[in-house]
């Protein structure tokens, strides 16, 4: 069975800084990586997907990167700001059709 | 473009009522998963279609039931509803049957369920 981990479970960081989330999922057997970004209260927005096949994507300040081999996946945030604040999860998919196994998310707080 | 919308975006009940949720998959998309996530909790897989058949079915209560019509919309039904039922109803589509299918999957805003 999948398991996903967000470590930690929370993280404040001053306005400004580059910082990285880190996730990590036990069956390196993934059809692809999704990151997404959750406001409280709200729906999922999905920042990054990353195929299994590929070793990063950009979008903006927002980086990752995979290793499947490892069962790693960071998103990298630069240049962070106060309205970056929010949850961020990362979710991994075994196959094309099959569900996304999600991990319990980083609550990120960007202080001014 | 169009996104999954969802209905209602807010739904009060009491204890052992019963609740449908609608969603409706953005354009072409031909699978459509449920998800609940309780407070402060990471969303948990209930049940997913792929093209009206069921896929995959995860932690679904019985009481709980689904479907997914033939314009691909889908209907999340929840009977006897129990205070733990409370918590925000997640739909999500995904294009699978196509060769350049990347895998992707949209979130809908979600339905917030309060039982009462």
């Amino acid at each position: 069975k999948q398991e996903v981990t967000q470590i930690p479970a929370a993280l404040s960081v001053p306005e400004g800084e580059n910082l990285v989330l880190n996730c990590s999922f036990t069956d390196s057997a993934i059809y692809n990586l999704q990151w997404f970004r959750q406001d409280p209260g709200k729906g999922l927005t999905s920042l990054l997907l990353i195929q299994s096949s590929q070793r990063e994507q950009t979008s903006g300040r927002l980086n990752a990167s995979l290793d499947k081999s490892s069962g790693r996946s960071t998103l990298y945030i630069a240049a962070s700001q106060p309205g970056d604040s929010a949850t961020y999860l990362c979710a991994v998919r075994r196959w094309a059709n099959s569900k996304l196994t999600f991990g319990k998310g980083i609550t990120l707080s960007v202080r001014p | 473009a169009a996104g999954v919308i969802q209905s209602p975006r807010h739904l009060i009940k009491e204890k052992r009522e019963t609740a449908t949720l609608k969603c409706y998959p953005i354009p072409r998309h031909d699978t459509v998963y449920w998800y609940q996530q309780g407070p402060g909790q990471d969303p948990q897989f209930l049940i997913s279609f792929y093209e009206k058949m069921q896929s995959d079915k995860g932690s679904i209560p019985d009481r709980f039931s689904a479907q997914q019509f033939s314009d691909y919309h889908s209907e999340l039904n929840m009977s006897s509803l129990e205070l733990g039922d409370s918590a925000l109803y997640f739909c999500a589509s995904s294009l699978v049957g196509r060769l350049t299918n990347t895998g992707e999957l949209f979130f809908g805003e979600g339905s917030r369920l309060t039982v009462l």
